[in-house]
């Protein structure tokens, strides 16, 4: 099945830092999202982005589906922001299954 | 719009016991998928339900099962509980455009 590696696995800014996450797939996809884990465990969708860039307030999202990635892009960061990033695809050619990568653990210090 | 609603919150087992979990999907949703969340293993598929039919399973045993009702609820059985199955079990709906996922807040479920 498809692989999804993202990276950094952890990262740590100051409070108005910008950040860059990136994910990784092993194949074409026909579906990608990011999500962000809040502490509570809630996962919210932030984007659904399987090619082409879009941007929602302080984040944006881009995935250049030829090279097989995706970038989130956070700015001006806030505590707010803390948790943990998923990128999470389908892969064109099997069922729809969304596979997951582990995770950006993000930390935003005030 | 009401969002995905996951009962219950919170639920604590003991080994060989079995447990029911339950799921409404954001109305007019028809696909439910389940996923398993472990610290070690991270966020893996169990299985995804549309119109009442299982559409897609992954790797995990059969003492995990799950089915869909017409109103498209659905319910996640786990039948003689080991401890490694403590875990975060989280449902998501998806509407029809195939698109967006959209989760519950989780049932964490704690087996002694």
């Amino acid at each position: 099945g498809i692989q999804v590696e993202q990276s950094p696995p952890d990262l740590i800014l100051q409070e108005g830092a910008n950040s860059t996450l990136r994910c990784n797939f092993s194949d074409s996809v026909n579906n990608l999202q990011w999500f962000h884990q809040n502490p509570w465990g809630q996962l919210i969708n932030l984007f659904y982005i399987p090619s082409g860039t879009k941007q929602n307030g302080r984040l944006s999202a881009t995935t250049v589906a030829t090279e097989r990635y995706s970038l989130l892009y956070i700015s001006s960061s806030q505590t707010t922001d803390s948790g943990v990033y998923f990128c999470a695809a389908i892969s064109s050619g099997s069922a729809r299954q969304l596979t997951f990568g582990s995770g950006t653990q993000l930390t935003v210090l005030p | 719009k009401a969002g995905v609603t996951q009962t219950p919150r919170y639920l604590i087992k003991t080994r060989g016991q079995q447990v029911t979990l339950s799921c409404s999907p954001i109305s007019g949703h028809r696909s439910v998928s389940w996923y398993q969340q472990t610290p070690g293993q991270g966020l893996q598929f169990l299985f995804e339900y549309f119109s009442e039919t299982q559409r897609n399973k992954g790797n995990f045993p059969g003492r995990f099962s799950g089915r869909q009702f017409s109103n498209s609820r659905s319910e996640m059985n786990v039948s003689t509980l080991e401890l490694g199955d403590s875990a975060l079990y989280l449902c998501a709906s998806m509407g029809q455009g195939g698109e967006k996922l959209f989760f519950g807040s989780g049932t964490q479920l704690s087996v002694l």
